[in-house]
């Protein structure tokens, strides 16, 4: 099956700095790929949509300075947390699809939990 | 626009016992469904997903899910569950041109020995 990997799983920094997550498509061609935030026991809110070689959308209320996206290949989407303060701690999920499978699958990467001190 | 509703917030089961995750969803068009299974920490699994044709639909770790279009439904079953189970499940629905998927609250389930 398709494999998303994420990295860092999980990182700690300070307040005031930034923090790069990476997703990569190990095994097929993200057309697409999706930034999601999780808070403790909530579901899944979608930020951002990214399609390669494009700029990122974004959902209404996500700070696009804030959460820069990049989707600068078919294998990797990063999201960088600027300027990071206490309240973007949480638990951040990539997914991707390649818009060849099945419509609208999506594959999910491990997260990454982020911790801001 | 494309929700869904996971009624149960919490539920319950005896190891052995059978399970029933709800889900109920909104769209305009025909959806495409799915579920996830997440623990603790972790990242997301699908278990299953339906997209057209037989409206039973079987997963892996023994789950199965039933997609009722009167009822908007589908609807998440496994006969016999294993304390492995209990984590945290999500419905999602999606069908639009943008990809995006619509994820529920998310149920979770523990299991009693």
């Amino acid at each position: 099956g398709a494999v998303v990997s994420q990295h860092p799983s999980r990182v700690i920094c300070k307040s005031g700095t930034s923090v790069k997550i990476e997703c990569r498509s190990l095994d097929f061609q993200a057309t697409t790929m999706f930034w999601y935030r999780q808070f403790p026991k909530k579901s899944l809110m979608l930020m951002a949509t990214s399609n390669e070689g494009s700029k990122a959308t974004y959902e209404q209320g996500v700070e696009k300075d804030k959460f820069l996206i990049n989707h600068a290949s078919l294998t990797l989407s990063t999201l960088t947390v600027t300027s990071a303060h206490p309240e973007d701690s949480s638990f951040y999920i990539c997914s991707a699809s390649s818009r060849e499978g099945p419509y609208n699958e999506q594959f999910f990467g491990p997260g990454t939990r982020l911790t801001v001190l | 626009a494309q929700s869904v509703t996971q009624p149960d917030i919490h539920i319950t089961v005896s190891e052995g016992a059978s399970l029933e995750l709800r889900c109920n969803y909104s769209y305009g068009a025909t959806p495409y469904l799915f579920w996830y299974v997440q623990s603790p920490g972790q990242g997301l699994q699908l278990l299953l997903k339906y997209f057209s044709g037989d409206t039973l639909v079987q997963g892996i770790k023994g789950f199965e899910a039933e997609f009722k279009r009167s009822q908007s439904s589908f609807n998440l079953r496994k006969p016999s569950v294993h304390w492995s189970d209990a984590a945290e499940y999500f419905c999602a629905v999606g069908g639009g041109g943008d990809y995006k998927l619509s994820f529920g609250a998310g149920t979770t389930v523990t299991v009693r020995a």
